[in-house]
């Protein structure tokens, strides 16, 4: 267990829907990162949260957003569901949000599968 | 272009054998470079972290080399295990800015019995 928990693990829905994925970040880590890994792909990073306020974005399509709460978990709201957007996304979560050789160990969540049908 | 390229992009070898991964990168301020290990399905998990000044650093049987002058990095696998089977991310890290890291699109490693 990595520290880092994220829910669902399998999500199945159908194109043109609605999906929110949760992010619990490691104790005391502050910061939040967002990750898309389609089949055979590498991780392609969408956005970074830190202390609940964006600090990165990445290649994030207008149709996602996401937030940090006060408790420092993220959600990330998937919309208009395509079937490209069948892919694991994963939470990411550090000490902080920059700088520092430790800084940005980034401790990885085992990930969201979402299937669009 | 992937600023960071590994290769090969994937490999089969037997147990017991070594290997050597690569990773080139053009990202510039650097500031660390890390490998990881990703089983099929999981999150990745940090196997090494070099900084600029560090050539080598080991991790049980793996072993992470860095050239920061002709920005390469391998990652050498000795006396592989079945358990290697996964794939091996490069990933580097800018200085200054927002300090995302840069994956590469990783190495699939496959050790046969």
């Amino acid at each position: 267990d990595s520290g880092v928990t994220q829910t669902p693990k399998h999500l199945i829905t159908a194109t043109g829907q609605r999906v929110t994925l949760r992010c619990s970040p490691r104790s005391g880590d502050l910061s939040v990162y967002w990750y898309q890994q389609s089949l055979d792909q590498g991780l392609q990073f969408l956005i970074q949260y830190y202390n609940g306020e964006e600090r990165a974005k990445g290649n994030i399509l207008e149709r996602f957003s996401a937030q940090q709460f006060p408790d420092l978990h993220s959600e990330l709201n998937l919309s208009s569901l395509e079937l490209g957007d069948s892919a694991l996304y994963f939470c990411a979560s550090s000490p902080s949000g920059a700088g520092g050789r430790g800084a940005n160990v980034l401790t990885f969540g085992a990930g969201s599968r979402l299937t669009v049908l | 272009k992937n600023q960071v390229e590994q290769s090969p992009q994937s490999l089969i070898i037997l147990e017991g054998k070594n290997c050597t991964l690569q990773c080139n990168y053009t990202v510039s301020p650097f500031s660390n470079l890390r490998w990881y290990k990703q089983d099929t399905g999981r999150g990745p998990v940090s196997l090494t972290i070099m900084t600029f000044s560090e050539n080598t650093k080991s991790n049980g049987r793996y072993t992470a080399t860095l050239d920061a002058d002709t920005k390469q990095s391998s990652l050498h696998i000795t006396a592989s295990q079945l358990s290697d089977s996964a794939s091996y991310i490069c990933v580097v890290t800018l200085s200054g800015g927002s300090y995302i890291p840069t994956f590469g699109r990783g190495t699939s490693l496959i050790v046969h019995p």
